[in-house]
């Protein structure tokens, strides 16, 4: 089967380094994105990660081990506007997307 | 400014009533998709077109359809209202099907259903 988990909620101080973790099960793996969710709004794309490694990009940086079935979103320099909420989304064999729960961050001044 | 087109923002309606909840997107995307976010849980996928004319089930379908009779419109619709189906719904979009497929969303449809 197919799963994927990521902490609730998670809280940080503003101007701080927040890691975001994500580990999943699949059976065939293709990528896995990262969107991050203000409330009440729609998830935006923030990155995509197919080899393992970290991508960066601005302040946001992904990781992804695809032996070890995790992925991590490293945000450093938090600003308020950060709060948000991150789904983290596997990418299977055919192209379909299993999306977590995602994680509720929330930024402290 | 391009992009995804929902409505409504929002309703309350009667179980066992019949909601059509609108799409439309500006970006001559292939690909369209209809998902339900509800608490604690992620996005569930309701049912997806790949290409105008063609549409398929997806994760959570039953009580819901759709159609694509163009390019720009992906409609969906419950033929009868259910309770269960008090969600958010969010309409998305992709260029196409293959890998690294980036999607769109709209701003979501918050339905309750009494």
């Amino acid at each position: 089967g197919q799963n994927i988990d990521q902490p609730t909620e998670m809280t940080a101080t503003e101007g701080a380094i927040v890691q975001i973790n994500c580990t999943y099960q699949t059976s065939g793996f293709n990528g896995l994105f990262w969107y991050q969710q203000h409330a009440g709004e729609a998830p935006t794309f923030l990155s995509y990660n197919v080899l393992d490694g970290l991508e960066e990009k601005g302040r946001f940086s992904s990781f992804l081990s695809r032996s070890k079935g995790y992925s991590y979103l490293l945000l450093k320099e938090l600003q308020m506007k950060d709060s948000a909420s991150y789904l983290c989304a596997l990418e299977d064999s055919n192209y379909q997307l299993i999306w977590g729960a995602g994680t509720k961050l929330i930024i402290k001044p | 400014i391009a992009g995804i087109t929902q409505a409504p923002t929002s309703q309350i309606l009667a179980a066992g009533r019949r909601m059509t909840l609108r799409c439309t997107q500006d970006m001559r995307h292939n690909a369209m998709y209809w998902y339900r976010q509800d608490l604690g849980l992620g996005l569930r996928l309701i049912h997806y077109s790949n290409t105008a004319g063609t549409t398929g089930k997806g994760e959570v379908p039953d009580g819901y359809s759709v159609s694509r009779a163009n390019t720009d419109d992906f409609p969906l619709t419950l033929a009868s209202a259910v309770p269960s189906q008090t969600s958010v719904y969010f309409c998305a979009s992709s260029e196409d099907t293959s890998g690294a497929n980036v999607l769109t969303f709209g701003a979501g449809s918050r339905l309750t259903v009494l």
